[in-house]
């Protein structure tokens, strides 16, 4: 099983809609969790972090499952602007440093 | 306020060439990284800097190498260009430097090399 594991997509949808993104991890010594979006030929930039107990942040909200192991990214009313590449990121510590790990993305194409 | 600036922003080397790809951040950071990007396969750690002085070894470092020349630049250095390292790669920074949650990457806007 992959560390982090994205649906890659491409994910279509019309202005308005609501789309969800999961995103799997392996490793349950995983400690801190992130969606970064990435606009095509652009740096990855920050969204959110993923709290334990679920944050919010405008249309965006985002979920994490510790037993199950799995992240979730909601976007209520999309716009056109979201269309990008979303990006599922996971710290975990290893034998006293500690590991960034980047899912491979999922695309999101939002259309008029 | 330029955040993390890399250079240059294109390259094209030929096999067996050698060259240094830059990086600076004028956020008083201590961590920087070196990522690669390449289709389908997500963002792969490099080498990192925990602080000025220290380097370390990440998920892909072969053929590669780095230098922290002080807390604001942090190079990446291909010796010998091979194909294998035609990627986009992207410096970042981040204030942390021990265990902590929620701490943000700022990224730069990527170099694009091909190697022939």
């Amino acid at each position: 099983r992959k560390e982090v594991e994205q649906d890659p997509g491409p994910f279509n949808v019309p202005e308005g809609a609501t789309v969800a993104f999961n995103c799997t991890y392996s490793n349950s010594a995983s400690q801190s969790f992130f969606w970064y979006r990435q606009d095509c030929r652009k740096e990855p930039k920050l969204l959110m972090s993923v709290y334990s107990s679920g944050n919010e942040d405008g249309r965006f909200t985002a979920q994490l499952n510790r037993a199950s192991q799995y992240i979730s990214l909601l976007i209520r009313d999309s716009k056109l602007s979201d269309s990008a590449t979303y990006l599922c990121v996971v710290r975990k510590a290893q034998g006293g440093s500690e590991k960034l790990v980047f899912g491979k993305g999922t695309k999101l194409t939002v259309n008029p | 306020n330029a955040g993390v600036t890399q250079t240059p922003k294109f390259q094209v080397l030929k096999t067996g060439q050698s060259m240094t790809l830059q990086c600076a951040q004028d956020m008083n950071h201590n961590s920087m990284y070196w990522y690669r990007q390449d289709p389908g396969m997500g963002l792969r750690l490099i080498y990192y800097s925990a602080s000025e002085g220290t380097t370390d070894k990440g998920e892909v470092p072969n053929g590669y190498n780095v230098s922290r020349l002080n807390k604001r630049e942090f190079s990446l250095r291909l010796e010998s260009a091979a194909p294998s390292q035609t990627s986009v790669y992207f410096c970042a920074s981040s204030s942390r430097t021990g265990l902590a949650t929620n701490e943000k990457l700022f990224f730069g806007s990527g170099t694009q090399l091909s190697v022939l």
